[in-house]
């Protein structure tokens, strides 16, 4: 079974803060995402990165950067957190060829107060 | 811009009736993806169809896929509330990079 972990369930911190999420995938996935889902306007793209060190911007990058020093952890980094990011942010992998199947983690609710 | 429209938003329906969620899309796409999602879960993979006239099904759960149209439909056969849920469509851009574009999704309300 392909796993997807993220490192918190739930978060708050304060504006201003620098915040980390980090995702975990265990199948040797080369292609990984972030995601941040709010009411109303579904699932948007972050970032994705196809290899290591490599990324992409998505469609909403502005605000956060992302760190790919290992095949299987894909780090977001909210350099410093606003209250417009709270929000929750949905990691994904696939693998490159073999399956067309993304898989997603369970998610981090991030609150910034 | 590939953009991705759903409808209906929301969807309210009982038990044993049939309906039909629509997903268009605006540019050529070769690849559609339908999840579900149950509030405070992440999502879950239901079908990918990956040309056009592919057709799925999965227990009360049937998607179709008209590339010509840009236009993939999820059916509900004899809906039961355990069907409960978020539905998204996601269409894959062109390229090797696999992004997805999400719907805004559908959610769906079973009542007795």
């Amino acid at each position: 079974d392909v796993k997807v972990t993220q490192s918190s369930r739930y978060l708050v911190k304060r504006t201003g803060e620098k915040v980390f999420l980090e995702c975990v995938q265990d199948m040797d996935h080369e292609n990984m995402f972030w995601y941040r889902q709010d009411p109303g306007l579904g699932l948007r793209l972050i970032y994705f990165s196809y290899d290591v060190k490599m990324k992409e911007k998505g469609d909403i990058p502005e605000g956060y950067s992302v760190s790919r020093e290992k095949k299987e952890r894909f780090s977001l980094i909210l350099e410093s957190a606003s209250t417009n990011q709270t929000s929750m942010y949905l990691c994904a992998s696939r693998p490159g060829t073999v399956s067309y199947e993304q898989y997603f983690g369970p998610g981090t609710r991030l609150t910034v107060t | 811009e590939l953009k991705v429209e759903q409808n209906p938003l929301f969807l309210s329906m009982q038990e044993g009736k049939n309906y039909t969620i629509y997903c268009n899309y605006s540019t050529t796409s070769d690849r559609l993806y339908w999840y579900r999602q149950d509030p405070g879960k992440s999502l879950e993979s239901l079908f990918v169809l990956l040309s056009n006239g592919a057709v799925k099904q999965e227990g009360r759960l049937m998607a179709s896929l008209d590339t010509k149209a840009r236009l993939s439909t999820l059916h509900i056969t004899a809906a039961v509330h355990d069907l409960s849920a978020t539905y998204f469509c996601a269409v894959e851009s062109g390229g090797s990079n696999y992004k997805l574009t999400f719907g805004k999704g559908t959610l769906l309300t079973v009542n007795p």
